[in-house]
C-alpha cells in the first residue's frame, strides 16, 4: 500500500491527451513539491516534473505537472507509442521523514 | 557528462550483508544530496534512504522497512556512495539504483539515476 495513491492503469490513443492523477495528504503532497518519473523497468528513472509544475530541459513540452491541494497530476497531450511506460509521483513526508513514491501508473498507447 | 555508476551487486543469503558502491562522475558530488531507491520484482519504486552533503552535516534519513539495518555512507575525496546493507531479508531483493537529488530543493527530485545495481536475497 503506496502512501500516494496513483491509479495502477491509463490509456489514449496515439496523439489524445491522458492525465494521471496522484492523490497524498497534508503531511507530504499538501505541504511538499511533487515530482514525476517515466521508468521503463530495467532503466534508469527519468525526472518529467519537479517542484509540482517545472520540466527539466530536454524534457519535450507535451509532459505538463500540477497540484491542488493534496493531490496533483500529471498531463500528457499528443501521445506517442514511446510514451508506453509507467509513470509514478513522488514527495517528500513530514511524518515519515523521506521521500514516498506512488505505486505507479501503466500507460498503454492503443 | 553526469554519471552514476552501481557496484556490488549480487546474490546473498538471508541474514547475510553486501555492500554497494556507487561512483559519481561530471559534477561536484560534494555539492549534491545522494539518495538509494530500489525496485522489487513487479513492484513500484521505493525510497530507501539518504545522505545529505558536507554543509548539512552528511545527515541521514532512512525509510522505515531498512532502518536499523542498512546504512549510507559518502567519500566525497572518491565521488562515491555507499549502501551497507545488513541482515538482509528475502524483501530486500530489488534492483538498487542511485540518484542524486537535483540543487533546486525540490526534496523528491532526482535529476540523475545509475543503471541499478540487482541485489538477490535467497538461500
Amino acid at each position: 500500500q503506496s502512501v500516494l495513491t496513483q491509479p495502477p492503469s491509463v490509456s489514449g490513443t496515439p496523439g489524445q491527451r491522458v492525465t494521471i492523477s496522484c492523490s497524498g495528504s497534508s503531511s507530504n503532497i499538501g505541504i511538499k513539491t511533487v515530482s514525476w518519473y517515466q521508468h521503463l523497468p530495467g532503466t534508469a528513472p527519468k525526472l518529467l516534473i519537479y517542484s509540482n509544475d517545472q520540466r527539466p530541459s530536454g524534457v519535450p513540452d507535451r509532459f505538463s505537472g500540477s497540484k491542488s491541494g493534496t493531490s496533483a497530476s500529471l498531463a500528457i497531450s499528443g501521445l506517442l507509442s514511446e510514451d508506453e511506460v509507467d509513470y509514478y509521483c513522488a514527495a517528500w513526508d513530514d511524518s515519515l521523514n523521506g521521500v514516498v513514491f506512488g505505486g505507479g501508473t501503466k500507460l498503454a498507447v492503443l | 557528462e553526469v554519471q552514476l555508476v552501481e557496484s556490488g551487486g549480487g546474490l546473498v543469503q538471508p541474514g547475510g550483508s553486501l555492500r554497494l558502491s556507487c561512483a559519481a562522475s561530471g559534477f561536484t558530488f560534494s555539492d549534491h544530496y545522494m539518495d538509494w531507491v530500489r525496485q522489487a520484482p513487479g513492484k513500484g519504486l521505493e525510497w530507501v534512504g539518504r545522505i545529505r552533503n558536507k554543509a548539512k552535516s552528511y545527515t541521514t534519513d532512512y525509510a522505515a522497512s531498512v532502518k536499523g539495518r542498512f546504512i549510507i555512507s559518502r567519500d566525497d575525496s572518491k565521488n562515491s556512495l555507499y549502501l551497507q546493507m545488513n541482515s538482509l531479508k528475502t524483501e530486500d531483493t530489488a534492483v538498487y539504483y542511485c540518484a542524486r537529488r537535483i540543487r533546486s530543493g525540490s526534496s523528491s527530485s532526482f535529476d540523475y539515476w545509475g543503471q541499478g545495481a540487482p541485489v538477490t536475497v535467497s538461500s
